[in-house]
C-alpha cells in the first residue's frame, strides 16, 4: 500500500514566484499534516485538517501561504509569492489516531 | 517558543555501545510523546511512543523512559548499530488535540565502527 506521496520532490524557483506543493494523503486517514522542516526550529507545523477541514493554521507565517484540501485523497500548500527565507524542506504527514506517517518532502529552494 | 527541546544537536557512539538521546518539555498538558527517525532525504518515520501514565516503554532495542516531574524523556538504544545513524525527533501531543503534534528539533546520531 502506498505511503503520503507528494510532488514535486524537489522545486527551484525564483524569488516573487507561485509555489504550489502537493499532497496524496494515505487512504482511510482523516487527518493531514503540513510541516516545514528547518534547522533553528526543527519541524514546525503549519497547518493542520480534520476530516478535509482546518483545524489549526496558526503556523502559517504569513498570508503568502495557503493550504487547501478538496478532498480525503488531496491537499495543496501554495506559497505566494515565494521568497528566498521560504527555502526548506516541506513535508506532509496524514493520520488516523497519534501516529502520524509523513511523505518524503518537497525541497524548495528559492533563488 | 520552543516547547519540546532537544538541547543536543548530534551524539556520537561506537557500535554495540548505548545511545541516549534526550528530550526535555515546558507544558504539563502534553500526554502522549513519540520518537521518530528520519533518515537524509526521507520523510521521518515512528520509532516508539510513551502515554504520560507510563514511566517507560520497551521495544527490542529501544526504550523509552518518561519522567514527567522532570518534563524530561530519553530514548535509549542498546546496542547501537551503524543502521541507528540518523535524525531523531522527540514529538508530544497535548491532551484533546487527537493527533496534532509538537515536535523537537532533532539529536543527530552517528553510529561509528
Amino acid at each position: 500500500d502506498a505511503g503520503v506521496i507528494q510532488s514535486p520532490r524537489h522545486e527551484v524557483t525564483e524569488m516573487g514566484q507561485e509555489v504550489t506543493l502537493r499532497c496524496k494523503p494515505i487512504s482511510g486517514h482523516n487527518s493531514l499534516f503540513w510541516y516545514r522542516q528547518t534547522m533553528m526550529r526543527g519541524l514546525e507545523l503549519l497547518i493542520y485538517f480534520n476530516n478535509n477541514v482546518p483545524i489549526d493554521d496558526s503556523g502559517m507565517p504569513e498570508d503568502r501561504f495557503s493550504a487547501k484540501m478538496p478532498n480525503a485523497s488531496f491537499s495543496t500548500l501554495k506559497i505566494q509569492p515565494s521568497e528566498p527565507r521560504d527555502s526548506a524542506v516541506y513535508f506532509c504527514a496524514s493520520s488516523f489516531g497519534v501516529e502520524q506517517f509523513f511523505g518524503p518532502g518537497t525541497r524548495l529552494t528559492v533563488l | 517558543d520552543q516547547q519540546v527541546k532537544q538541547n543536543s544537536p548530534s551524539l556520537s557512539v561506537q557500535e554495540g555501545r548505548i545511545s541516549i538521546l534526550n528530550c526535555d518539555y515546558t507544558n504539563s498538558m502534553f500526554d502522549y510523546f513519540l520518537w521518530y527517525k528520519k533518515y537524509p532525504a526521507e520523510g521521518p518515520t515512528f520509532l516508539i511512543s510513551i502515554s504520560s501514565i507510563k514511566d517507560k516503554n520497551e521495544d527490542g532495542r529501544f526504550t523509552v523512559f518518561l519522567n514527567k516531574s522532570a518534563k524530561h524523556l530519553s530514548l535509549h538504544i542498546v546496542p547501537s548499530q551503524p543502521g541507528d545513524s540518523a535524525v531523531y525527533f522527540c514529538a508530544a501531543r497535548y491532551t484533546g488535540t487527537a493527533s496534532k503534534l509538537t515536535f523537537g528539533t532533532g539529536t543527530r546520531l552517528q553510529v561509528t565502527l
